[in-house]
């Protein structure tokens, strides 16, 4: 099956902590994104790559931070430097030419 | 800085009543208005408009896009409780190294009551 996956579904770390959230595809999209989403919001974007090895902050990409070493993986690590950590984390993928984008079924992360 | 606004953000409706979700934008290098659908997870994706005037279609949902007043409607007809979600629109970037990028309103809350 084609898709996106996010691990885990739900993480849980304490205060201070840096921690990674996984994002695969295997669509074959060249174009990967990272958005959060506080409840009652819209998305908002953190950090999107449209190439292997390249990458671009978003609208809030503070204390966040992304390598695409590979076509089909965008992991993104959550640091300490994150004043507000806690969120609903969305992983998307965009075929080159494609106006839409598809989306993975997310990770929710919660700061203790 | 790119700027989508929804309106409402919320609404409680009963089935079959129709709605209307509005969506107005500013977006630098403007290519297309895209809607989403999200239960709870992930949003899925229902329209990308691209040329003003022109209505697309899909069973009871219909949007259209107006590129001189910057803004886009998504109506519902004869609504059902499995449209209850959080509607998201979304502009798209044409430019350079943003291209393809979304910039996302604050969502509309819908309920649809039995």
């Amino acid at each position: 099956d084609g898709g996106i996956t996010q691990s885990p579904k739900y993480l849980f770390r304490k205060e201070g902590q840096n921690v990674t959230l996984s994002c695969e595809q295997n669509l074959n999209h060249d174009a990967m994104y990272w958005y959060r989403q506080d409840p009652g919001q819209g998305l908002r974007l953190i950090y999107y790559s449209q190439i292997v090895n390249d990458f671009q902050k978003g609208d809030i990409a503070e204390g966040y931070s992304v390598s695409r070493e590979k076509k089909e993986s965008f992991p993104l690590t959550v640091t300490s430097a994150q004043k507000n950590p806690t969120a609903f984390y969305l992983c998307a993928s965009r075929p080159f030419v494609a106006g839409e984008q598809f989306f993975g079924p997310g990770t929710r992360l919660t700061v203790l | 800085e790119d700027k989508v606004v929804q309106s409402p953000l919320s609404l409680v409706v009963h089935e079959g009543d129709t709605v209307t979700l509005n969506c107005s934008y500013e977006v630098t290098n403007f290519r297309s208005l895209l809607w989403y659908k999200q239960e709870k997870k992930a949003p899925t994706f229902l329209f990308m408009l691209t040329s003003s005037g022109i209505e697309k279609k899909s069973g009871r949902l219909s949007s259209i896009l107006d590129k001189k007043e910057l803004f886009s409607i998504l109506n519902i007809t004869a609504t059902q409780t499995g449209d209850s979600a959080v509607y998201l629109c979304a502009g798209a970037n044409a430019g350079g190294t943003s291209y393809g990028k979304l910039t996302f309103g604050q969502g509309t809350i819908l309920t649809v009551h039995p």
